[in-house]
């Protein structure tokens, strides 16, 4: 089974800053990587999907990057609204099968 | 507009079964599968199994191999997700959410059904 690695656990920052959100696979997933941000009593939101893209409503500070086993997703610039906790999750190939990593919380300095 | 809705919160004692609806709309049901995802309070992400809807096709997460069984009605475009022998620590928050076309495990979710195993 394929496990995914977020890094770091928590991510303190304030609003205007950049956010570099870490994910890597114990072995190649290629690009079948996904985002998603969570916030409290919602469900997640699927910001990015092959690893790149940008799914539909998603803001274009949202970026996703990396293929193989280290992905990273970018927020350029903070909005009061980026607080919360950010998973990836891969994808085996078929019959599809899907693994999420331990999630990152990104909160307010 | 794509809308994935559940049903409501259940209260179960251990070793009783639970069963989860989730209605699809705005979308070609058999189009897409749907996913299952838990989560415990307080915990991340689990993702539970995959059914298509297009020909009832499964894969279920190992640790609930004879535990969870996923089915579809395409005559209501519902999904359902019956998980027996409960345990306590299948206290979670459960979403469906649809599957497909994408390396996403769901593009669109549905808002959630907390299931309470408590004796």
């Amino acid at each position: 089974e394929i496990v995914l690695t977020q890094s770091p656990a928590t991510l303190s920052l304030s609003p205007g800053e950049r956010a570099t959100l870490s994910c890597r696979a114990s072995q190649s997933v290629s690009s079948y990587l996904a985002w998603y941000q969570q916030k409290p009593g919602q469900a997640p939101r699927l910001l990015i999907y092959d690893a790149s893209n940008r799914a539909t409503g998603i803001p274009a500070r949202f970026s996703g990057s990396g293929s193989g086993t280290d992905f990273t997703l970018t927020i350029s610039s903070l909005e009061p609204e980026d607080f919360a906790v950010y998973y990836c999750q891969q994808r085996s190939n078929w019959p599809p099968a899907y693994t999420f990593g331990q999630g990152t919380k990104l909160e307010i300095k | 507009q794509v809308q994935l809705v559940q049903s409501g919160a259940e209260v179960k004692k251990p070793g009783a079964s639970v069963k989860v609806s989730c209605k699809a709309s705005g979308y070609t049901f058999t189009s897409y599968g749907i996913s299952w995802v838990r989560q415990a309070p307080g915990q991340g992400l689990e993702w539970m199994g995959w059914i298509s809807a297009y020909n009832g096709n499964t894969n279920y997460a190992q640790k609930l191999q004879g535990r969870v069984t996923m089915t579809t009605d395409t005559s209501t475009s519902t999904a359902y997700m019956e998980l027996r022998s409960l345990r306590s620590d299948d206290t979670a928050v459960y979403y469906c959410a649809r599957e497909g076309g994408i390396a996403a495990a769901g593009d669109y979710w549905g808002q959630g059904t907390l299931v309470t195993v408590s004796s």
